[in-house]
């Protein structure tokens, strides 16, 4: 039972391009989250989707971000233009259900890196 | 005031020793907590829940004190294998998990 895949670990992106990162939740799971982390900070929460329906993007930037989870395929955080600022680790987690009294499982993350 | 606050440390141990981390959370209708483990550049993972009652595994035991808002977990016997980034984590329902910054526990031989 593969767990939450994440790809690609590693992303470098010159100011100004697109970033694409995907998550495969686990197997079953329809709840997946995105997270954030800075270098030397906590895990930020951004976006939480079921499957084709964004629950709560309330940590997600206003601009230039974005993410979807089809009803086919992986889930895609989408970041257009990026600028330095976005340089981060990027994690995304899966649940089968809500998260009450359950855990969280993470994929590997994507390292982001804006030159 | 953070939703999630811990001591950032970094507490430095020695092997064997006993340490203690607290958190303390602001929303009162926080339902699920949690301390995750995170080694440097690894993702976060489940260590174990907290519930009201306590819990323990193995060295590890977790307790939660609902009244003033704080969470503790205790390592006991120390290993340097112990020596990463313990996460508080608190849920309130639906909402998606909050994490705390983060403790450093560097444990010394």
């Amino acid at each position: 039972n593969a767990g939450v895949m994440q790809n690609p670990r590693h992303l470098v992106r010159r100011r100004g391009q697109e970033a694409r990162l995907r998550c495969s939740p686990m197997k079953g799971h329809s709840h997946v989250y995105w997270y954030r982390q800075l270098p030397e900070e906590g895990l930020k929460f951004m976006v939480y989707l079921q499957k084709e329906n964004i629950i709560d993007e309330s940590g997600m930037p206003k601009e230039r971000f974005s993410a979807e989870f089809p009803k086919e395929g992986p889930s895609i955080l989408r970041i257009q233009q990026v600028v330095r600022g976005d340089s981060a680790a990027y994690f995304c987690a899966s649940s089968p259900g809500t998260l009450v009294g359950t855990e969280a499982f993470f994929g590997q993350g994507t390292r982001l890196t804006v030159v | 005031r953070k939703e999630v606050e811990q001591d950032p440390g970094p507490f430095n141990v020695p092997e064997g020793a006993t340490v203690a981390f607290n958190c303390t959370y602001s929303n009162s209708a926080s339902q699920s907590f949690f301390w995750y483990r995170q080694d440097c550049r690894k993702e976060p993972k489940l260590l174990m829940s907290v519930y009201s009652s306590g819990n323990e595994d193995g060295r590890f035991t977790a307790q939660l004190n609902r009244a003033s808002q704080y969470i503790s977990l205790l390592i006991r016997d120390s290993k340097l294998s112990d020596s990463a980034t313990y996460l508080c984590v608190v849920n309130m329902g639906n909402t998606p998990l909050v994490f705390g910054k983060g403790t450093r526990l560097s444990v010394i031989a």
